[in-house]
């Protein structure tokens, strides 16, 4: 059964930076894209970015509001995603979820971690 | 970017009723669509995807179904466990894109 568990949410500043981690289990991590969702407060959920597979050179594809701002990243040795933020603003404050493509390039998310809040203020 | 209308945003129901969310796709996605169900402070949950298509473990009471770029989620017989927040998702283009969410709150 796979399972995802993210770290790494805190309260920084704008224009700071943070690294969210996202330690899978349970599954052949370099099989699947991975993906980042993000919530903000009482708000809908907002795709961020995806590193494809290892077939697909775990090339990677990101929103607009994120590109050049935010990478991601994949350890298959620890079977962990990774999302860098850079630059942040006080709108990226959301809860981040990592999330598990089912399989190829048209894929739905079936399988998502708790998430972890990130609050940009000052 | 392939904008997601989802309606209604919100849904008054009592248990045993049937319920239809709808989601409209401004372009053609090839029936890439997924739907999602949240509770208050989890996760989303896949419950169909491809369309139609019902994720293992998910109660055969909700079903989805696509007519062009018009997708349906029918939930036949609402239980009380069914009360939450349903979002549409196209695995079509990117970028990625939800649709802004239907609340299903009880009547």
């Amino acid at each position: 059964e796979a399972h995802l568990v993210e770290s790494g949410g805190d309260l920084v500043q704008p224009g700071g930076s943070l690294r969210l981690s996202c330690a899978v289990s349970g599954f052949t991590f370099s099989d699947h894209y991975m993906d980042w969702v993000r919530q903000a407060p009482g708000k809908g959920l907002e795709w961020v970015g995806r590193t494809k597979n290892k077939d697909e050179g775990y090339a990677t594809e990101f929103a607009a509001s994120v590109k050049g701002r935010f990478t991601i990243s994949r350890d298959e040795s620890k079977n962990s995603l990774y999302l860098q933020m850079n630059s942040l603003r006080t709108e990226d404050t959301a809860v981040y979820f990592c999330a598990r493509g089912r399989g190829g390039a048209y894929s739905d998310f079936d399988n998502w971690g708790q998430g972890t809040l990130v609050t940009v203020s000052s | 970017d392939i904008q997601m209308t989802q309606s209604p945003s919100t849904l008054s129901a009592s248990v045993g009723d049937r319920v239809t969310i709808t989601c409209r796709a401004s372009q053609n996605i090839n029936s890439r669509l997924a739907w999602y169900q949240q509770k208050p402070g989890k996760a989303p949950k896949v419950l169909i995807y491809k369309a139609s298509s019902l994720e293992s473990g998910v109660p055969s009471r909700f079903s989805g179904s696509a007519s062009g770029t018009e997708f349906t989620l029918t939930i036949s017989g609402l239980q009380p466990d069914d009360f939450a927040t349903y979002y549409c998702q196209q695995c079509h283009k990117y970028p990625l894109t939800f649709g802004g969410g239907t609340k299903v709150e009880i009547k």
